[in-house]
């Protein structure tokens, strides 16, 4: 069974920079997919961050692209996300999740709270 | 890029079908497959459709979805509602460089 699972700094002070990292067990990154951040603000609906593919090949989303990196260490079976410059419009509750026909899996989110 | 609109809310009662919409606002809706996730509250999503129409092992037939180039969205439709329907409802598309979430729906089961 393939599973996600976030991990992260709950808390991160404005202009600093977000990490986080998803484990992905149950499956070789390095076979396939292409691997995805989503983040979801208190209340609010779903945006996506980006995807990383398996080749470390990147797509962002044009709104975030600026302070969005993404990477993948196959060596760990583990994809990382990190966002420069953040503002409490980046506290969410941030998810991992596989790319195929659909999102298909999902970590079970970690709530980023930005603020000093 | 384009948006993907769909309405805040919508209630029904048990047993009976609601579809919720999702109106792409530029470009085609056939030009790319829709998915629909369900979103129970303190929950990661799940998919209940990906491709349009197609329904994951384990999500019920009562699930469906469908495109209508006409009015350039998407549908999902539930038939029999049950109390356990009553969750957040997404959907999403994308193009050649980027992923694009709906708003969401909350559906109420009355």
């Amino acid at each position: 069974q393939v599973q996600l699972h976030e991990s992260g700094p709950g808390l991160v002070k404005p202009s600093e920079t977000l990490s986080l990292t998803c484990a992905v067990s149950g499956y070789s990154i390095s076979s396939g997919y292409n691997w995805g951040w989503i983040r979801q603000p208190p209340g609010k609906g779903l945006e996506w961050i980006g995807n990383v593919y398996h080749s470390g090949s990147t797509y962002y989303n044009p709104s975030l692209q600026s302070r969005v990196t993404m990477s993948v260490d196959t060596s760990k079976n583990k994809f990382s996300l990190k966002m420069s410059s953040v503002t409490a419009a980046d506290t969410a509750v941030y998810y991992c999740a596989r790319w195929g026909s659909s999102f298909d899996y999902w970590g079970p989110g970690t709530l980023v709270t930005a603020s000093s | 890029n384009f948006m993907l609109t769909q309405p805040h809310s919508v209630s029904e009662s048990p047993g009976k079908t609601v579809t919720i919409s999702c109106t792409r606002s530029s470009g085609s809706i056939a030009s790319s497959y829709v998915q629909w996730y369900q979103q129970r509250p303190g929950s990661s999503p799940t998919t209940v459709i990906y491709e349009d129409n197609q329904r994951p092992s384990g999500v019920p037939d009562r699930f469906s979805g469908s495109i209508d180039s006409s009015s350039n969205s998407a549908s999902l439709t539930i038939s029999g509602l049950q109390t356990e329907d009553e969750a957040d409802y997404s959907c999403q598309s994308y193009d050649s460089s980027s992923q694009v979430f709906g708003g969401g729906t909350k559906l109420t089961v009355l």
